[in-house]
């Protein structure tokens, strides 16, 4: 069965960076694009970032873009979040979750998030 | 970006009764549409993608209907495991965004 597990979340000053890591397992990890999305506490979720099955292309939601990297290793089966600069407006859960990947009478169709890990939380705080 | 707005923010219903949550996108995005549930403390849960497909394991009492801006997630009759918070999420622009959320209480 497909699994994601995050890991890497803790306390870091402001300023300061922190790496993520999604292992994933049950699945062809190489052949499917990988998000991360996030959820400050209480609120709802905001979508992250994007990488290809191939780590060809990359895609950042504005709040992040310039600060945090998202990448994979497909030898690794292991999907990365690398986040500098960090703010306290950063903290929240971090999940990792699977692109959708299927076809419907010869359409493929993508984008929805079908497997999502269980989190990990980034507190960025002094 | 492509802004999406949920109505209601939340919502209050009994066991049995049928529930409508709507989605509207600030431009037309077809239908990459989905939508998720999340209970407290868990990870969301894909229910249907592309506004209207259901996603395997999910109960039939769940339905998605729309195309270009508007969307709506049915309940037919609510259960007491679906007492959450639900989410659509557009996937026409590869900058995913996620409505607000409509949290779903018991009455």
């Amino acid at each position: 069965q497909v699994q994601l597990v995050e890991s890497g979340g803790g306390v870091v000053q402001p300023g300061g960076s922190l790496r993520l890591s999604c292992a994933a397992s049950g699945f062809t990890f190489s052949s499917y694009g990988m998000h991360w999305v996030r959820q400050a506490p209480g609120k709802g979720l905001e979508w992250v970032a994007f990488i290809r099955y191939d780590g060809s292309n990359k895609y950042y939601a504005d709040s992040v873009k310039g600060r945090f990297t998202i990448s994979r290793d497909n030898s690794k089966n292991t999907l990365y979040l690398q986040m500098n600069s960090l703010r306290a407006e950063d903290t929240a859960v971090y999940y990792c979750a699977k692109d959708l990947r299927v076809t419907i009478f010869g359409v493929v169709i993508t984008g929805a998030f079908d497997y999502w890990g269980q989190g990990t939380l980034v507190t960025v705080s002094s | 970006d492509i802004q999406m707005t949920q109505s209601p923010s939340s919502l209050s219903a009994s066991v049995g009764d049928r529930v409508t949550i709507t989605c509207r996108a600030s431009q037309s995005i077809s239908s990459y549409l989905n939508w998720y549930q999340q209970k407290p403390g868990k990870a969301p849960k894909l229910l249907i993608y592309a506004a209207s497909s259901l996603q395997s394991g999910v109960p039939s009492r769940f339905s998605g209907s729309g195309s270009g801006t508007d969307f709506t997630l049915t309940i037919s009759s609510l259960q007491p495991e679906d007492f959450a918070t639900y989410y659509c999420q557009q996937s026409y622009s590869t900058l995913r965004t996620f409505g607000q959320g409509t949290k779903l209480e018991i009455k």
